[in-house]
């Protein structure tokens, strides 16, 4: 099973400010990787797939990037509902399908 | 716009069967897979299985012996059951569509989830 560890587990920042959350594998998942935002009471919803394309309608502040075991989730500047819980996953070798920890966005 | 709704016992007692169904609107299941993923309290998200248009199923290693999906294509519905539930089996489980984008498949829409306590 490919493992994926997320950090940090909290990231407490202002808006306006840049994120940047992490994600690794504990072996290479090439670069399919997905990273997914969910806030309280509702589900997931993609951002990112094949480690650095935006999904339909996610906007351009969010970015990705990484390969082989290494991934990053950027949002250039945040804005107050980008504040939420995120978490990456990866559809290299499955099953089973895996997903990170998941990394709490917090207002600072 | 594709939507996907869980339906099924919001209380199970330990020991029994959980069960539930994901209708599938505004899509066709071909050419996609349908998963179940849940999220428990306190703890990660985890895939637990899922199923194409034609029946060929993947199933989490940690549940494969408890766990069986399918579909009714006819209905646009897919289900899960999972056998000889314990607390352990406490949580919002969510029904996914998979599609195909650009390199591979991944998780684009989900149900809103439906909550399930394990319970005496």
């Amino acid at each position: 099973e490919t493992v994926l560890t997320q950090s940090p587990a909290t990231l407490s920042l202002s808006p306006g400010e840049r994120a940047t959350l992490s994600c690794r594998a504990s072996q290479s998942v090439s670069s399919y990787v997905a990273w997914y935002q969910q806030k309280p009471g509702q589900a997931p919803r993609l951002l990112i797939y094949d480690a650095s394309y935006r999904a339909t309608g996610i906007p351009a502040r969010f970015s990705g990037s990484g390969s082989e075991t290494d991934f990053t989730l950027t949002i250039s500047s945040l804005e107050p509902e980008d504040f939420a819980v995120y978490y990456c996953q990866q559809r290299s070798n499955w099953p089973p399908i895996t997903f990170g920890q998941g990394t709490r966005l917090e207002i600072k | 716009q594709v939507l996907l709704q869980e339906s099924g016992p919001g209380l199970v007692k330990p020991s029994e069967t959980l069960s539930l169904t994901c209708t599938v609107s505004g899509d066709s299941m071909s050419g996609s897979y349908w998963n179940w993923i849940r999220l428990a309290p306190g703890k990660g998200v985890e895939w637990i299985g899922s199923i194409s248009y034609s029946g060929s199923t993947g199933y989490n290693p940690s549940l494969r012996s408890r766990v069986a999906i399918s579909v009714d294509t006819s209905k646009n519905q897919f289900s899960l059951r999972l056998t000889s539930v314990s607390a352990a089996d406490t949580a919002v489980y969510y029904c996914a569509r998979e599609r195909w984008l650009q390199f591979n498949y991944y998780m684009d829409a989900w149900g809103k989830g439906t909550t399930v306590t394990v319970s005496s």
